[in-house]
């Protein structure tokens, strides 16, 4: 099956700076990458995603980009704000009629005031 | 509309007692999942439903099983639940290639 690795565990980073994380994924198959914000008790939700089709997608401060070649993926957020500090997934989705949606083990992104 | 919802949000079991986690969507997903969430380990799927009628173990299936009951409910059952089964449950669900939806989740401790 699918094997997602993010990095690093836990950033932290100064108010205005930029954060980056980065997965990589094992199945040439998967062809849907989303990312994932997860407040403290909270459930999971998306705040951008990539197909295997685009090398790169922006959305205001938040961006991602996908090497499919390399099979890694990375989430770039400029501009950090407090309100940015969260738990954050990267998944993959297998294709091949499979659809197991797998995931990272999570970045924890500090943003100090 | 509300998306994805589970039954119950908490659940405190005794070693051995059984139980279902339910969860119905109401967008017309095809595909359903069950995660647990423990500390540092991120989201592990333990059964996935990529379609009405068909299930798959995902990476933790072990001590759990589960039932499609229909394209809009997804159920997860415990039979004799251990203490290493104390997490946090989400169900989720999507439509092939597009956003995945969460429940709310389930805190359960087994005592």
């Amino acid at each position: 099956g699918e094997n997602v690795e993010q990095h690093p565990s836990t950033l932290s980073v100064q108010e205005g700076d930029s954060a980056v994380i980065k997965c990589t994924y094992s199945d040439s198959a998967s062809n849907y990458f989303p990312w994932y914000k997860q407040e403290l008790g909270k459930r999971p939700q998306l705040i951008i995603d990539i197909r295997s089709n685009v090398g790169e997608k922006k959305d205001q401060r938040i961006a991602v980009t996908l090497n499919k070649t390399a099979k890694h993926f990375s989430l770039h957020i400029t501009e950090t704000q407090p309100e940015d500090s969260a738990v954050y997934f990267c998944a993959a989705l297998s294709g091949a009629g499979s659809y197991q949606l797998t995931f990272g083990k999570g970045t924890k992104l500090s943003v100090i005031p | 509309n509300a998306g994805v919802t589970q039954t119950p949000k908490f659940q405190v079991l005794k070693t051995g007692q059984s139980m279902t986690l339910q969860c119905a969507q109401d967008m017309n997903h095809n595909s359903m999942y069950w995660y647990r969430q423990d500390p540092g380990m991120g989201l592990r799927l333990i059964y996935y439903s990529a379609s009405e009628g068909t299930t798959d173990k995902g990476e933790v299936p072990n001590g759990y099983n589960v039932s499609r009951l229909n394209k809009r409910e997804f159920s997860l059952r415990l039979e004799s639940a251990a203490p290493s089964q104390t997490s946090v449950y989400f169900c989720a669900s999507t439509r092939q290639n597009t956003e995945a939806f969460f429940g709310q989740g389930t805190r359960l401790t087994v005592v």
